[in-house]
């Protein structure tokens, strides 16, 4: 059974600090994603990795970074938290371009 | 770029009943796939198509590439069916979202006792 993880599931930061989110999968799947999502906008894709220190830019790249130094692990940071960036924020795995995706159980960020 | 449309956004229903969600999308695909978020967040893969039915449980989705259509029945609703229903597409052309698929805004479905 496929586990996908993040680090908190609630998490408080104040506006400027760096924040890092955690995910971690246990299949050895290549690609890992980052979303977020809002009330009436869906899921929104941030960054995706394909490969260990790969990265692409998603959909709403724009104040975040991701490091992928491990096959497991993928990490998203938000350099200098912003109130607007006050979300849940989710994490997914997926084997293969065409495979399922399974997705962590979220972290729904506040940032004050 | 591929634009997912969900309908109902939002449903409430008594216990029991036949539930129907909707999804259209603009541009030929190569998979659809229906995921199920409960409150708190998590989200579950319920299923991946790409043409005709498929079933699971009281779970029922079906999918026609002609018309770019899907549909999710829930037969003999229970309140634990209570979440939001997701869509998602797989384009078959390149300009999906960066790992090509796109989502639809969600069905959030509230069944009452």
């Amino acid at each position: 059974d496929v586990k996908v993880t993040q680090s908190s599931r609630y998490l408080v930061k104040r506006t400027g600090e760096k924040v890092f989110l955690e995910c971690v999968q246990d299949m050895d799947h290549e690609n890992m994603f980052w979303y977020r999502q809002d009330p009436g906008l869906g899921l929104r894709l941030i960054y995706f990795s394909y490969d260990v220190k790969m990265k692409e830019k998603g959909d709403i790249p724009e104040g975040y970074s991701v490091s992928r130094e491990k096959k497991e692990r993928f990490s998203l940071i938000l350099e200098s938290a912003s109130t607007n960036q006050t979300s849940m924020y989710l994490c997914a795995s997926r084997k293969g371009p065409l495979g399922t995706q399974y997705f962590g159980p979220g972290t729904r960020l506040t940032v004050l | 770029k591929n634009e997912v449309e969900q309908s109902p956004q939002n449903l409430t229903a008594q216990e029991g009943e036949f539930i129907t969600i909707n999804c259209s999308y603009s541009v030929g695909i190569s998979a659809l796939h229906w995921l199920q978020q409960h409150p708190g967040g998590g989200i579950v893969s319920l299923f991946m198509l790409s043409s005709g039915k498929k079933k699971h449980g009281r779970l029922i989705a079906t999918i026609n590439i002609q018309e770019k259509h899907s549909s999710l029945h829930i037969t003999a609703s229970h309140p634990r069916d209570s979440a939001v229903y997701i869509c998602a597409v797989r384009s078959n052309l390149s300009g999906g979202g960066a790992d090509g698929l796109t989502f639809g805004k969600g069905t959030h479905l509230i069944i009452q006792p």
